[in-house]
């Protein structure tokens, strides 16, 4: 089946640091990527919807400056949290929805601790 | 607005027993998909099924069995003869296919199976 990897798997930076995190979609071409935040003993919060070649889709509240996607190609989209604070640490997740399905798939996740 | 809800946060069983997880959803689109995902401790989601709007026949793999009706806006998601192994988070999810094609998660439910 359609297999997407996240990477890392686990990430821990310093306050005011940047992290990227990565999201490939191995075997299928993901028009459309998304991203989504997890808290403990919560559900998933979407965070932004990215399309291939064009700008993410920030929900609201989400600050499109501090994270930042990019889906510079039909297998790779990419968040930054820009200047990260212990507040951010979190489950990050991605998943992609290939051309013309309607099945997402989820990749491992990113467990970010900032200290 | 899209909305699912998942009114059992949590459900204990003791293995071998069957397990019924509910899940009740709101859309006034008329197409759209319905998932379920599972979120074992590692955090990873895996896929287990996708049901779209027009395909109201119950479904069947193993010991997990789903039954969506329309006319309640339910997609319940059924759990034959339990396992420790089947000890997760079970997310039920909505796709609204036209606009913004967002998946929005219930709020999960804690299945803890003992032995």
């Amino acid at each position: 089946g359609a297999v997407v990897s996240q990477h890392p798997s686990w990430v821990i930076c310093k306050s005011g640091t940047s992290v990227k995190i990565e999201c490939r979609s191995l075997d299928f071409q993901a028009t459309t990527m998304f991203w989504y935040r997890q808290f403990p003993k919560q559900s998933l919060m979407l965070m932004a919807t990215s399309n291939e070649g064009s700008k993410a889709t920030y929900e609201q509240g989400v600050e499109k400056d501090k994270f930042l996607i990019n889906h510079a190609s039909l297998t790779l989209s990419t968040l930054t949290v820009t200047s990260a604070h212990p507040e951010d640490s979190s489950f990050y997740i991605c998943s992609a929805r290939g051309v013309g399905g309607n099945t997402i798939y989820f990749g491992e996740g990113s467990w970010l601790t900032v200290v | 607005a899209q909305k699912v809800t998942q009114a059992q946060t949590e459900i204990s069983v003791v293995e071998k027993e069957d397990v019924t997880l509910d899940c009740v959803y709101e859309t006034r689109d008329t197409t759209y998909y319905l998932f379920w995902y599972k979120q074992p401790p590692s955090g990873e989601l895996v896929f287990l099924i996708r049901r779209n709007s027009f395909d109201e026949q119950n479904e069947i793999s193993g010991r997990y069995s789903w039954n969506f009706q329309k006319s309640t806006s339910s997609f319940n998601f059924t759990i034959t003869a339990s396992q420790v192994v089947d000890s997760a988070v079970y997310f039920c999810a909505l796709l609204i296919i036209q606009g913004a094609q967002k998946l929005v998660f219930g709020q999960g439910t804690r299945l803890t199976i003992n032995p």
